[in-house]
């Protein structure tokens, strides 16, 4: 079973400050990883993932998130934070292999103007 | 051009009515997704069917019935209606070669 940790509900960020979000996974499997984006009524929309090779991704809208086995982590930045960031974020994980998505229980990100 | 859409994306009914949600996908996809966001946004899947087979079925009341008529449509019947069933349900389909979900706009269940 696999299984994603999001500690932290609500995140305020001044705008022009680093974004970090921090994920931990749980999985018996190796893991393909996912950060997911949320605006307010809307879709969930992905930003970006992980599934082999490179352990540094880059997605969409600046964000980029670092694969550590390890420390069984994959945390999402963003180095300068921009008011059209302010959404809710979802970290996922996926074994290999298998059909479903487990999703953390999100981040409300605000950005301070 | 719209690669996962549902209807209706609002929903207000009173307890004990049925009602269904439509979904469908132009993105040649086999896999779609139920999810249910509770209101804290918290994501549970409900079911999943691939090329109009169930696959996953968790544990959801029986009063929760998924259709899928072809592959590119997926819906929700859900009968007797309960106030905890207010949500918001998303649809999803999965692109099985990338490994990537693509999640509809929501429909916003709200039961009175």
């Amino acid at each position: 079973a696999q299984s994603v940790t999001q500690l932290g509900s609500h995140v305020s960020v001044s705008e022009g400050a680093l974004v970090l979000l921090r994920c931990n996974y749980s999985s018996s499997v190796p893991p393909y990883l996912f950060w997911y984006v949320q605006y307010p009524n809307q879709g969930l929309q992905l930003l970006l993932k992980y599934t082999t090779g490179a352990t540094l991704v880059k997605g969409i809208n600046g964000f980029e998130a670092e694969f550590k086995k390890s420390e069984t982590s994959f945390h999402l930045t963003k180095p300068s934070a921009h008011m059209s960031d302010a959404a809710e974020y979802f970290c996922a994980v996926n074994g290999r292999g298998n059909n479903r998505l487990a999703f953390g229980k999100g981040n409300q990100v605000v950005v301070i103007p | 051009d719209t690669a996962v859409s549902q209807t209706p994306k609002y929903l207000v009914t009173q307890m004990g009515n049925d009602k269904s949600i439509k979904c469908e996908q132009n993105l040649g996809h086999d896999t779609m997704y139920w999810y249910k966001q509770d209101s804290k946004k918290f994501l549970k899947i409900m079911f999943s069917y691939n090329n109009k087979e169930l696959i996953i079925n968790e544990t959801v009341p029986n009063r929760f019935s998924p259709k899928s008529p072809d592959k590119a449509h997926l819906n929700l019947h859900i009968n007797s209606l309960e106030l905890g069933d207010s949500a918001v349900y998303f649809c999803a389909s999965r692109d099985t070669r990338a490994d990537e979900q693509y999640f509809g706009p929501g429909t916003r269940l709200t039961v009175t």
